[in-house]
């Protein structure tokens, strides 16, 4: 079945530092991509999100290109800011239900 | 920004009670999810739920769980007796019909503690 893989964390950076979050998918067809936030005792937030290869989706400073070639969809941010420390879910959307990874903690240190 | 509302943050129940999730769903959305998240594990799907009824469900969804559109504004999620293992985090999630409908909105989530 579809399925998502996203790096393990926790990820540690210092403030200013670039940020990448590895995400792969297995699926037939082309689905949507997403990544969604979880902020310290909030809900899960949508981040930006992709619907057809080669999309970029963008939203505060991230970035993520739907990759069909290497079935993936990386995050991206140039700088983080120590309010970027969350959790960070890759997803995809199949059959209307949306199909998580594991989920990335990200810790920023000023 | 219209936000899905869920109530309570924190349910303490225990083994083999009854307990209703709350959820109030963006208002123009038609599209009602429910999700969990068992502590340290991936979000799994539970169930979707369209026009008054089930669209789809998981292995997970089994007779234990119903869902129900009481009124016009909220959705809950019932177990009917709860077990250690429903111990969880619940996600309600919502979306639009038409081009949208892929994209689903969350809430804060409902911690399920069962003892």
């Amino acid at each position: 079945g579809d399925s998502v893989t996203q790096m393990e964390g926790p990820v540690t950076l210092s403030e200013e530092a670039f940020l990448t979050i590895n995400c792969t998918y297995t699926a037939t067809g082309y689905p949507s991509l997403f990544w969604y936030v979880q902020y310290p005792g909030e809900g899960l937030q949508l981040l930006l999100k992709a619907t057809k290869a080669d999309d970029k989706g963008s939203n505060k400073g991230f970035e993520a290109t739907y990759r069909k070639e290497t079935t993936s969809f990386h995050l991206e941010k140039g700088s983080v800011q120590v309010s970027d420390s969350a959790v960070y879910f890759c997803a995809l959307n199949r059959d209307d239900k949306i199909i998580f990874g594991k989920g990335t903690r990200l810790h920023i240190l000023p | 920004e219209p936000e899905v509302t869920q109530t309570p943050s924190h349910q303490v129940t225990q083994m083999g009670q009854e307990v209703i999730l709350r959820c109030v769903p963006i208002s123009n959305h038609l599209y009602f999810y429910w999700y969990r998240q068992i502590l340290g594990q991936k979000v799994e799907f539970l169930v979707s739920f369209y026009n008054n009824e089930i669209s789809e469900k998981s292995e997970i969804f089994d007779d234990q769980f119903s869902v129900e559109r009481p009124d016009g504004s909220n959705f809950t999620l019932k177990i009917r007796s709860t077990k250690l293992e429903d111990s969880a985090m619940y996600f309600c999630a919502s979306s639009e019909e038409g081009a949208a409908k892929n994209i689903q909105y969350f809430g804060a989530g409902t911690r399920l503690s069962v003892l």
